[in-house]
């Protein structure tokens, strides 16, 4: 199975400030063939099911602010909140979909300091 | 908009089954090209993939559950479900169903998920 660790387990951001979450996997996610990263990012707020917000890496799903945004290729990833608000308030996984059975982060929880 | 409701038993013993619906409304369970999903979250080991089905009823499974998995559909009620035997105390979670995305028919992520229904295992 492909390991994701994400870092770091917490962080705690100022509102208007920036939120950065790594992601590493185990192996590469790029697929060369179609230079796409099989990477997703979800956030889930406290009581909520995990929400999608990015896929291939970097691409922001349908309606979500563009605040948010994703990097990286291979192996190392970011995801990039620029601006934190309130409701940014959650944990955010990491998720390859490359090989089976796909696999999550452990998870990076995102407080207000 | 699609959405996704689990529902079952919150308790189950030791040894017995575990079985789980889930009922898909705003959009067709055979139509699309989705992987129907079921996934796990516990404190301990965090967000675990169960296993998936296709519109065609191609399943996957997590090699960690397969010997006790199975994922079927329902498509005259627009639902699919979950059966996992022989659950133990590490089977207690909080249980997911998801509709998974796909563009290259085969890999996919996850959108949307249901509300989750935690289910434990104890006698």
């Amino acid at each position: 199975d492909i390991v994701m660790t994400q870092s770091p387990d917490s962080l705690a951001v100022s509102l208007g400030e920036r939120a950065t979450i790594n992601c590493k996997s185990s192996q590469s996610v790029l697929y060369y063939s179609n230079n796409h990263n099989y990477l997703a990012w979800y956030q889930q707020r406290p009581g909520q099911p995990p929400k999608l917000l990015i896929y291939w890496a970097s691409t922001r799903e349908s309606g979500v602010p563009d605040r948010f945004s994703g990097s990286g290729s291979g192996t190392d990833f970011t995801l990039t909140i620029s601006s934190l608000q309130a409701e940014d308030v959650a944990v955010y996984y990491c998720q390859q979909y490359y090989t089976l059975p796909w696999t999550f982060g452990q998870g990076t929880k995102v407080e207000i300091k | 908009q699609v959405q996704l409701q689990e529902s079952g038993p919150g308790l189950v013993k030791p040894s017995q089954t575990l079985s789980l619906t889930c009922t898909v409304s705003g959009d067709s369970i055979s139509g699309g090209n989705y992987y129907w999903t079921w996934i796990r979250q516990t404190a301990g080991r965090g967000l675990e993939w169960i296993g998936r089905i296709k519109t065609s009823g191609t399943t996957n499974y997590n090699p960690s559950l397969e010997s006790r998995v199975t994922i079927s559909l329902d498509p005259s009620k627009n639902q699919f479900s979950l059966m996992l035997s022989s659950v133990t105390a590490a089977d207690t979670a909080v249980y997911y169903c998801a509709r998974g995305i796909t563009v290259v028919d085969f890999n996919n992520w996850f959108d949307p998920w249901g509300q989750g229904t935690l289910v434990a295992v104890s006698s």
